[in-house]
């Protein structure tokens, strides 16, 4: 299973353009790459998904590079109610064995 | 899009006695269903694999005479913790993936478990 590595927390201000890395140097051929978004006592959240280049959709982009061995999550125009765990998750999404195993997340506070 | 519900969203229950919670895929049939625990201030640590019909896969170090999973039909899975201590008290989370398509995962809102 890949591992992945997110920095632990990040900052930000509101209306301000975030991004977020992910390392998984051990990402597999046949590998997607997911985000989620967690709130307090609350099931996280799907935001995005890709596999290569770049995905887009009305909440997020994504960004991978051609070695796939690291992905950033970018949120444009961050609001207060932003703030939450991100998560990126790696794994083949079309085998019956996939596991979801989380990482430590980012925590990102968005501050007024 | 596709809705998973958990329930209780919370319980309280005294140590010893069993708690079970119940996740329902409501608009789509699951053909695995993972069961979760999350700690304050932590990730989530998968606890199990559902599939539909055949035994749960534990993951390491999770007891699986403690934590009883059942998942007897494709839009329900059960999760059963049974004399339940202090030290079992955390916040459960299911998720479901849909058979087929890219395998999305769709996760209920969680069930808080406090044992007193």
């Amino acid at each position: 299973l890949a591992k992945t590595t997110q920095p632990i927390s990040m900052d930000s201000y509101e209306g301000q353009e975030v991004n977020i890395t992910c390392s998984h140097n051990n990402i597999a051929t046949n590998d997607y790459i997911t985000w989620y978004q967690q709130f307090p006592s609350q099931g996280p959240r799907f935001i995005i998904q890709g596999y290569k280049t770049k995905v887009t959709n009305e909440v997020a982009s994504l960004f991978i590079p051609a070695d796939r061995k690291s992905s950033t999550l970018s949120l444009p125009r961050v609001s207060l109610s932003d703030t939450a765990v991100y998560y990126c998750l790696v794994g083949d999404m079309n085998t019956g064995g996939f596991k979801t195993i989380f990482g430590a997340g980012t925590r990102l506070f968005v501050k007024a | 899009g596709a809705v998973v519900s958990q329930h209780p969203s919370r319980v309280i229950c005294k140590s010893g006695t069993s708690v079970k919670i119940e996740c329902r895929s409501l608009d789509f049939q699951a053909t695995t269903m993972f069961w979760y625990r999350q700690f304050p201030k932590q990730s989530l640590m998968l606890m199990a694999t559902s599939n539909e019909g055949s035994k749960a896969t534990y993951e390491q170090g999770v007891e699986k005479d403690k934590f009883l999973i059942n998942h007897a039909s494709l839009t329900l899975s059960t999760l059963t913790v049974t004399s339940a201590h202090p030290e079992d008290s955390s916040f459960y989370i299911c998720s479901a993936r849909m058979g087929g398509g890219n395998g999305e995962l769709f996760f209920g809102e969680g069930s808080r478990l406090t044992v007193l």
